[in-house]
């Protein structure tokens, strides 16, 4: 079993849908989960950064993580075509004075205008 | 613009070549790490240096090496290239070495060995 788990779509939605991105993980020691978003031929660039369960909320995302559960979500409200990227969840587990990052395989998505 | 250039953009080359890798992290960041993107494996991580000195280590084969320099640039070695090495390289950077922070990547080099 690998240790993040991200369905890699592709989806696609009409413009001002409601768009849901899960990851799942299987390693306890993960503390802190991030979402980047990679647009076309460029690099990774962090949305959101968070380490407690619950709901973070920036602007027309949120992000919610389930350590129970070992479930996270981005959710992006009221999309738009400038949405359409790879999402890929990230969870960091710390050993002493090092972390390890470990990032999904991410999924593609497309908003339609 | 993350801050982060890495050169070339592009590169073709044939199976047996070596290839180097080049990328300026952002001012004022010591920790620069190299990840390897394919379509089946995702964003892999090859290794991380701080400061000059090697701090973590990932999948990187044996083939590969890297090493970052007094003023803080870094470079990927790739030899004996083979076909499964063509994806994309990226090298990020961040202010510390602990790997908790954000990660600044670049545009990342495109490596497509024939």
């Amino acid at each position: 079993q690998k240790e993040v788990e991200q369905d890699p779509g592709p989806l696609s939605v009409p413009e001002g849908a409601i768009v849901s991105l899960n990851c799942t993980y299987s390693n306890s020691a993960f503390q802190y989960f991030m979402w980047y978003r990679q647009y076309s031929r460029k690099g990774p660039e962090l949305l959101m950064y968070t380490y407690s369960s619950g709901n973070k909320e920036d602007g027309r995302f949120t992000a919610q993580v389930d350590k129970s559960s070992k479930y996270i979500s981005l959710f992006i409200r009221d999309s738009q075509p400038s949405d359409s990227a790879t999402y890929l969840c990230a969870m960091i587990s710390s050993g002493g004075s090092n972390y390890k990052l470990t990032f999904g395989k991410g999924t593609l998505l497309t908003v339609n205008p | 613009d993350s801050g982060v250039t890495q050169t070339p953009k592009h590169l073709i080359t044939a199976t047996g070549q070596r290839v180097t890798l080049r990328c300026s992290p952002r001012s004022g960041d010591l920790s620069v790490y190299w990840y390897q993107q394919s379509l089946d494996q995702g964003l892999q991580f090859l290794i991380q240096y701080y400061n000059g000195e090697e701090r973590a280590k990932g999948n990187i084969l044996e083939r590969f090496s890297a090493q970052q320099f007094p003023d803080l640039h870094s470079e990927l070695n790739l030899s004996s290239l083979e076909l499964g090495d063509s994806a994309l390289y990226f090298c990020a950077s961040s202010v510390d070495g602990t790997g908790s922070g954000e990660l600044f990547f670049g545009e990342g080099s495109r490596l497509t060995v024939l």
